[in-house]
């Protein structure tokens, strides 16, 4: 296992357009973080899974923000209607009980 | 709400050097505490973590320093080399299941 993989590295898209954003955790970590990071600052949770539940989001996950976890394994978040303040770093972390965090290289948005 | 903070935003040391990164946190019932070193682009790099009931940890050339009586934590990088210059971000929980509060982030230039 090679650590927690984020797909694509890059996205750029037009406002308005929806984008989905894929996470594979580390496969023995049962918990799956996402996280979003805009220059200069540092990352803002987003929302926790443990498993396939949805445990918590922030109240920055605005409607038209979306995540599953549907079998426990990988995750996605998607972004509905896109604007320019959606442009960040989504960054995706994963972890056991007895593990800290590890992160992923992160997707890098860009809405034009 | 609480935050986590860092005292100075940049930090520029010579090479060979040993490094002080300094953070204050406001949350008295965190209870763990994590370093993370981000590289341009790259997602948060786990350094090393304290747990409240340790006031010191140290890994490889990296001594992590907690001192709950003034909420502040120290990262210390003995021997800093160029590779060193990232930001660094300090973080911390009320649980190691849960999210993370991040601070700002410290940049750290390595000099010739």
């Amino acid at each position: 296992d090679t650590g927690v993989s984020q797909d694509p590295r890059h996205k750029i898209t037009k406002r308005g357009q929806n984008v989905t954003f894929r996470c594979d955790p580390i496969s023995e970590h049962n918990r799956l973080y996402w996280y979003r990071q805009t220059l200069g600052q540092g990352p803002e949770f987003l929302t926790y899974f443990q498993n396939e539940a949805q445990l918590e989001k922030s109240r920055l996950l605005s409607d038209r923000f979306s995540a599953e976890r549907p079998k426990g394994s990988f995750s996605t978040l998607e972004i509905q209607r896109t604007e320019q303040g959606d442009s960040a770093m989504y960054l995706c972390a994963s972890s056991s009980q007895n593990y800290g965090y590890t992160f992923g290289s992160g997707t890098r948005l860009t809405v034009v | 709400g609480e935050s986590v903070g860092l005292h100075l935003p940049t930090l520029s040391v010579q090479e060979g050097d040993n490094s002080i990164i300094n953070c204050a946190y406001s949350n008295s019932a965190s209870d763990y505490f994590i370093w993370y070193k981000q590289e341009s682009g790259k997602g948060p790099q786990f350094i090393i973590d304290i747990r409240s009931n340790m006031d010191k940890r140290q890994g490889q050339r990296v001594t992590v320093l907690l001192n709950k009586t003034v909420k502040h934590l120290s990262l210390q990088i003995a021997a800093t080399q160029p590779g060193d210059s990232a930001v660094y971000f300090c973080a911390e929980n009320m649980d190691s299941a849960r999210q993370l509060t991040f601070g700002s982030g410290t940049q750290l230039t390595v000099l010739p």
